[in-house]
C-alpha cells in the first residue's frame, strides 16, 4: 500500500466549477499536510498549508483534514483556467535524522475550460 | 530573480556521457534537497543536504552523485545513465530547524532524456 494515495485525474470541470480533490494516507505519524500547485514545465509552488484537523481558507482555496479519517481536501471556489495545474498533496515526516521529510502524492491534473 | 534556479532547463545525453545538473538558491536556506519525477509518480525523494551535509541518500544509484560545496549551491552529477533515468529532476530548499522548515520551495527542474 502506497503511503498517500492520490488519483492522477485528469479532472475536466468548466469554468467557475467547484473542485474537490482529495488524498488519503496510511501513516497516521504525519504531522503537517501541504498542497502544492504544478503549471507545466514548472517545480511545485506552495499552495496551503494545515496541521490540525478542519479548514483552512485562503481566498478561493480551502483545505481540509480529517486525521481521524486520514483524509486530506482541496477545495477550488469558482475555478479559473488560470487553475488549470497539477495539484499534489504532500505530508511531513519527521525522519530519524532530524529533518523534515516529504512524502507526496502523484498529482491530480486538473483543467478548467471557458 | 527567482528564489531557487536550476540550470539546464533541458538536458539529452546519451548512456555514455557524463553531465552535472546545477541549482542555486537565493532565500539564505540551510537545506537543499534533490527530487526525481517521473510521469505518474509521486516526486522521490533522492538526496537531502543540510548545513552542507549529507543527511539523506535515498537508495539512488550510484551514477548518481550530489555535491554541495556551500548552503547556496548543489550540483548533481551523472553518468552512465540509464534510459529510465529520463526524468524531471527538481532541487528545492528549505530553511530547516524553524517552524517554515517544513516548506520546500522548488526550482523549475531540469528536463533530463538519456537515449
Amino acid at each position: 500500500q502506497k503511503e498517500v494515495e492520490q488519483d492522477p485525474g485528469p479532472l475536466s470541470v468548466p469554468e467557475g466549477a467547484i473542485v474537490s480533490l482529495n488524498c488519503t494516507y496510511s501513516n497516521s505519524a504525519f504531522q503537517y499536510f501541504m498542497w502544492y500547485r504544478q503549471y507545466s514545465r514548472k517545480g511545485p509552488e506552495l499552495l496551503m498549508y494545515t496541521y490540525s484537523s478542519g479548514n483552512k481558507e485562503d481566498g478561493r482555496f480551502t483545505a481540509q483534514v480529517d486525521k481521524s479519517s486520514k483524509y486530506i481536501s482541496l477545495f477550488i471556489r469558482d475555478s479559473q483556467p488560470s487553475d488549470s495545474a497539477t495539484y499534489l498533496c504532500a505530508m511531513i515526516l519527521r525522519s530519524t535524522g532530524g529533518y523534515n521529510k516529504l512524502i507526496f502524492g502523484a498529482g491530480t491534473r486538473l483543467a478548467v475550460h471557458p | 530573480e527567482t528564489g531557487v534556479t536550476q540550470t539546464p532547463r533541458h538536458l539529452v545525453m546519451g548512456m555514455t556521457n557524463k553531465k552535472s545538473l546545477k541549482c542555486e538558491q537565493h532565500l539564505g536556506h540551510n537545506a537543499m534537497y534533490w527530487y526525481k519525477q517521473s510521469a505518474k509518480k509521486p516526486l522521490e525523494l533522492m538526496f537531502v543536504y543540510s548545513l552542507e551535509e549529507r543527511v539523506e541518500n535515498n537508495s539512488v544509484p550510484s551514477r548518481f552523485s550530489p555535491e554541495c560545496p556551500n548552503s547556496s549551491h548543489l550540483f548533481l552529477h551523472l553518468h552512465t545513465l540509464q534510459p529510465e533515468d529520463s526524468a524531471l529532476y527538481l532541487c528545492a530548499s528549505s530553511q530547516e530547524g524553524t517552524r517554515v522548515g517544513e516548506k520546500l520551495f522548488f526550482g523549475s527542474g531540469t528536463q533530463l532524456s538519456v537515449l
